[in-house]
């Protein structure tokens, strides 16, 4: 079963605030995860990816992947109300080709 | 920055009629994707496409929708015989080979009547 879990929110978050924004899979094959910015009515947007444990940090983002606990979340430091949209979470499956897998988002609104 | 466009934007079918919707990906990139997004729902796989053949389909793409790559930059989904259901967002990716970032294009809003 190849699923990926996101908390559909709705998050609300202060302006300047850490927003945390969580994802869970199911499948221990995946090895890579993507978090994309779906603003309403448009295309996923990709913020950054990652595929070792542990954090990789761009501008004021943080992606920390934990594949002991198959988890995978995103941060975003001083929160904009420009941040404001739906955060999607995928992941890869190798054997499966090259399909990606996404949650059904968690939708972000930060409060100016 | 390089882009992956669709075209077009917004298709207004009645039901059991034929689309085609279109995309030119991103130039150097070797893997083409057709997603699509039912409204309030999430982003499905379709189809993955290199070499000018599929690579791996969903149990959604069945025998109503069909790929091509009709020259050198377009990129095409057909649906046959169109559904109420089938209405929804379709997006095109790419990825300049297996595994790598997928870029989206902006959509085509299929509706269905």
């Amino acid at each position: 079963q190849k699923e990926v879990e996101q908390n559909s929110g709705p998050l609300s978050v202060p302006e300047g605030a850490i927003a945390s924004l969580n994802c869970t899979y199911s499948d221990r094959g995946s090895q890579s995860f993507f978090w994309y910015r779906q603003y309403s009515g448009k295309s996923p947007e990709l913020i950054m990816f990652i595929y070792s444990n542990g954090d990789k940090e761009d501008g004021r983002f943080t992606a920390q992947l934990n594949k002991a606990s198959q988890y995978v979340s995103l941060l975003i430091r001083d929160s904009q109300p420009s941040d404001s949209a739906t955060y999607l979470c995928a992941a890869q499956l190798p054997n499966t080709g090259n399909q990606f897998y996404f949650g059904t988002g968690t939708s972000l609104t930060v409060i100016p | 920055e390089p882009e992956v466009t669709q075209t077009p934007s917004h298709q207004v079918t009645q039901m059991g009629q034929e689309v085609i919707l279109r995309c030119v990906p991103i130039s150097n990139h070797l893997y083409f994707y057709w997603y699509r997004q039912i409204l309030g729902q999430k982003v499905e796989f379709l189809v993955s496409f290199y070499n000018n053949e599929i690579s791996e389909k969903s149990e959604i793409f069945d025998d109503q929708f069909s790929v091509e790559r009709p020259d050198g930059s377009n990129f095409t989904l057909k649906i046959r015989s169109t559904k109420l259901e089938d209405s929804a967002m379709y997006f095109c990716a790419s990825s300049v080979t297996r595994g790598e970032t997928q870029y989206f294009g902006p959509g085509t809003r299929l509706l269905v009547l």
